[in-house]
């Protein structure tokens, strides 16, 4: 079945560090790519997206890159925030329905904690 | 999202009680989800519906129901028979009609726990 694989955390940085979180994944075909953020006590909120191959999807200074060849789609910020602080989610939809209706499959979410 | 209504956002259950976490939507979106988070887990999906007056288990569906009798709704009903209900429950919609690119929404959801 589909799963997700993400970098355990949690991750602690200093503020304007570098940050990658890694995200691999096995789907049937292409899948939909997703990056969620989650802060503190909200629901979850849509933070870029990668639909084909080598897509990149960008957003708020984050970027990730659909790598079909890893079946990979990590996340990268070249200078973190303290309002960056904030839990994130890998999460691909494979391009089928029926049974596979829409479903997003999540990772277990990465907790990022910037200091200033 | 703005466009999706969860309520309340706080709710305590006693022993052998159901409860049920109301969900509304104004995005028009047909499909409609429940996903229950864990400390430190991902989300896992409980119940789904894809249009009016139909709903599939998820991966978790024991101690929980579901109705979907109007579009704009999708309430979820935590059982007795769940015996570990105590979780951060999220409401998803998503437009099929946008395709398979497009994400899904998310409520700000609801925090339950045992009494």
């Amino acid at each position: 079945g589909d799963s997700v694989t993400q970098m355990e955390g949690p991750v602690t940085l200093s503020e304007e560090a570098f940050l990658t979180i890694n995200c691999t994944y096995t789907a049937t075909g292409y899948p939909s790519l997703f990056w969620y953020v989650q802060y503190p006590g909200e629901g979850l909120q849509l933070l870029l997206k990668a639909t084909k191959a080598d897509d990149k999807g960008s957003n708020k200074g984050f970027e990730a890159t659909y790598r079909k060849e890893t079946t990979s789609f990590h996340l990268e910020k070249g200078s973190v925030q303290v309002s960056d602080s904030a839990v994130y989610f890998c999460a691909p939809r494979p391009h089928a329905g029926g049974t596979s209706y829409g479903k997003l499959t999540f990772g277990q979410g990465t907790i990022l904690t910037v200091h200033p | 999202d703005g466009g999706i209504t969860q309520s309340p956002k706080y709710l305590f259950r006693k022993e052998g009680q159901n409860v049920t976490l109301s969900c509304e939507q104004n995005l028009n979106h047909d499909a409609m989800y429940w996903y229950r988070q864990d400390p430190g887990q991902g989300l896992r999906l409980i119940y789904y519906s894809q249009i009016v007056n139909d709903f599939q288990k998820g991966d978790i569906a024991e101690g929980y129901s579901v109705s979907r009798e109007k579009k704009e709704s999708f309430p979820l009903t935590v059982t007795s028979a769940q015996k570990n209900p105590t979780a951060f429950y999220l409401c998803a919609t998503w437009d099929p009609a946008g395709g398979f690119n497009q994400p899904q929404h998310f409520g700000d959801g609801t925090r339950l726990s045992i009494l």
